[in-house]
């Protein structure tokens, strides 16, 4: 099946730092999807991105989708100890109709920061 | 609103048992999704609910794994005859209806199973 490659499966940066997390896919992707999960929690949606090329921003978070729509990112702007968790990227190449499920998890990025 | 719970919290068996673990989705969300969690590793596909459309049941990882949706609404993921490697977090997510792609997933707080 299809697949998303998310890298660096960890990362640890000092408070203050910023962090970027990546997501590939092989094929083109019809859209992704952000999840965030803190430690011990359930992951929380935090936004879809469908364009070619489009960014958007959420305070100190800024998404990008790639202009091939193959890959996407994740950066955060001086990171804080409430950013620690999990980062998920959840692609979607072709809905196929109602029934068939095509979204697919990245591995995340777990990120630590230390204060 | 309600958001999407999960019962029970934990859930501790002795191999060999069978499990259910139950899933309460968001009022009105016709799209339900089950995926099970191992310990600081991703999310694992088991199985999607669409409306009234057959399940996807393409993630199932053997035959002792069932689920079932009843009236739309609330859903049931069976486990029988479980092994220790059963032991995760079951998570559920619902969404609204998917057409031409996905909405956002709202996801359960999880079931904890461990099999002893």
């Amino acid at each position: 099946g299809q697949q998303v490659m998310q890298i660096p499966q960890y990362q640890h940066v000092q408070e203050g730092e910023d962090f970027t997390t990546y997501c590939n896919s092989s094929t083109t992707l019809s859209n992704i999807q952000w999840y965030k999960q803190r430690p011990g929690g359930h992951p929380v949606f935090l936004i879809q991105l469908v364009k070619s090329g489009e960014v958007k921003k959420q305070k100190r978070l800024t998404f990008q989708f790639g202009e091939a729509k193959k890959n996407s990112s994740l950066h955060i702007t001086a990171t804080q100890t409430t950013d620690v968790g999990t980062y998920f990227c959840a692609g979607d190449w072709v809905y196929s109709g109602a029934g068939s499920y095509q979204l697919t998890f990245g591995k995340g990025t777990k990120l630590s920061v230390i204060p | 609103g309600a958001g999407v719970s999960q019962s029970p919290s934990n859930k501790v068996t002795e191999k060999g048992k069978d499990v259910e673990l139950r899933c309460d989705p968001i009022s009105g969300h016709t799209a339900l999704y089950w995926y099970r969690q191992s310990l600081g590793q991703g999310l694992e596909f088991l199985i999607y609910f669409q409306g009234n459309s057959a399940p996807d049941k393409s993630g199932l990882p053997s035959d002792r794994f069932s689920a079932e949706r009843t009236g739309g609404s609330v859903s049931t993921l069976t486990i029988q005859r479980t092994q220790q490697e059963d032991s995760a977090v079951y998570l559920c997510a619902s969404s609204l209806e998917a057409r031409g792609g996905y909405y956002e997933q709202y996801f359960g707080p999880g079931t904890r199973l461990t099999v002893t």
